[in-house]
Formats: C-alpha cells, structure tokens, sequence
C-alpha cells in the first residue's frame, strides 16, 4: 500500500492556470479510471473535488478538472483565486483498499 | 443537510486502546459505505478502513490490520472504530468519511466530519 507520488508544492499567480501530477503503478492509478482529489484548507476537514478521475461533485467550481494518461492523474486549476491556496491530496482505489498521495500544497502568488 | 460528527479521541498510552464513533444525519445512513481516514499532525491521509452498507464487506489497512475493527449500527446511524494496541504511530485526527452509495468498496469521500484527535503517548 504505497502512497501516490505528487509534487511537494506548486505556485501560481492569481488568473492563472496549474496542474498537480499523481503518479501511481500499473495496479492502482493505471488499473482504474477511479481517482479522486481533495482540497484541504488548514484546520479543515478535506474536500472532494474530482472524483472518478474527471468528474465534478455539484457546488464544485468548474475551473476544476481533472484526467488521467497511463499511471499519472492530473488535477488543473484555472483562473486561480485566492481561496484556491491549500493542500491538496490525490487517492486512488486499488483493489479493496484506497492510497493517497502526499499531498501538494498550492501557494497563489 | 449530511453531517457527520466524530467523538471518542483522546490521550491514551502506548498499547491501550479507544473507541471512536461517528453521528451521521441528513442522508439514509443505511444506504452508504463509511470510512474512517486519519492524518498524523502535520502529515499527509491515510485510508484506514471502510464498511460497506449493511456490514458485509469490511477492509482494512495493513498498518491497523489485526489491531482495529471497524463497525457500524444502522438503527443508530452510527459507525465506529474500536483502536486496540495503540501506538505512537497511530497518533492523527481520525475522519469519518462518507463512501459511494453504488460500491461496496472504497472508492471515493464525499462528505467529511471534523475529526476527532487521538494522541498515543505515555
């Protein structure tokens, strides 16, 4: 059960677009188009954003999407807001079990 | 409106145990999967364990196997987590975490509680 593999930080500034990558194998991100993203603000619970690798829970702004190619997962921001600064974490099903990535954290410049 | 409220954390010593629990309202409990997922303090998540609607299909973490046991009570709309053998390591804010209604499995979590924190430490 090893966690997904995602950059530590990413920058952007505010109107601007940025992705996060989520690298997995062949037997989690790979295997099933079942990836999901969560946005975490500090001292908050986490929140779903993208689930089944590109689609959107309702209330969740469009300038989020999400895809996938092979074993990496990808999450871009477009127009980035202020609000958008927080961690954010990929998850993957593998088989009877979920991993996580280890999370990014997105600082608006 | 779904709310799910986390109870039960706390200072416990190495190798003693806990229970936590979880009050879910503002959907039919009965119908859904839960999770339990933790984040040790200032670390990233960590799938846990996960129950399916009607307690037929149960999974759990190679990291809590054998030490946790995860369970729930539809007529209380309630979900637990018994924590026994605790270590250091198990010290995070424990979510309660709702699943997809169509899978027995754990796939995805879209409704979150609070958390509750547990601190193993002597």
């Amino acid at each position: 059960q090893s966690a997904l593999t995602q950059p530590a930080s990413v920058s952007g500034s505010p109107g601007q677009s940025i992705t996060i990558s989520c690298t997995g194998t062949s037997s989690d991100v790979g295997s099933y188009n079942l990836v999901s993203w969560y946005q975490q603000h500090p001292g908050k619970a986490p929140k779903l954003m993208i689930y089944e690798v590109s689609k959107r829970p309702s209330g969740v702004s469009n300038r989020f999407s999400g895809s996938k190619s092979g074993n990496t997962a990808s999450l871009t921001i477009s127009g980035l807001q202020a609000e958008d600064e927080a961690d954010y974490y990929c998850c993957s099903y593998a088989g009877s079990y979920v991993v996580f990535g280890g999370g990014t954290k997105l600082t608006v410049l | 409106e779904v709310q799910l409220v986390e109870s039960g954390g706390g200072l416990v010593k190495p190798g003693g145990s806990l229970r936590l629990s979880c009050a879910a309202s503002g959907f039919t409990f009965s119908s859904y999967s839960m999770n339990w997922v933790r984040q040790a303090p200032g670390k990233g998540l960590e799938w846990v364990s996960s129950i399916s609607s009607s307690s037929s299909y149960i999974y759990y973490a190679d990291s809590v196997k054998g030490r946790f046991t995860i369970s729930r009570d539809n007529a209380k709309n309630s979900l637990y987590l018994q924590m026994n053998s605790l270590r250091a390591e198990d010290t995070a804010v424990y979510y309660c975490a709702r699943g997809d209604p169509y899978s027995s499995s754990p796939i995805h979590f879209d409704y979150w509680g609070q958390g509750t924190l547990v601190t193993v430490s002597s």
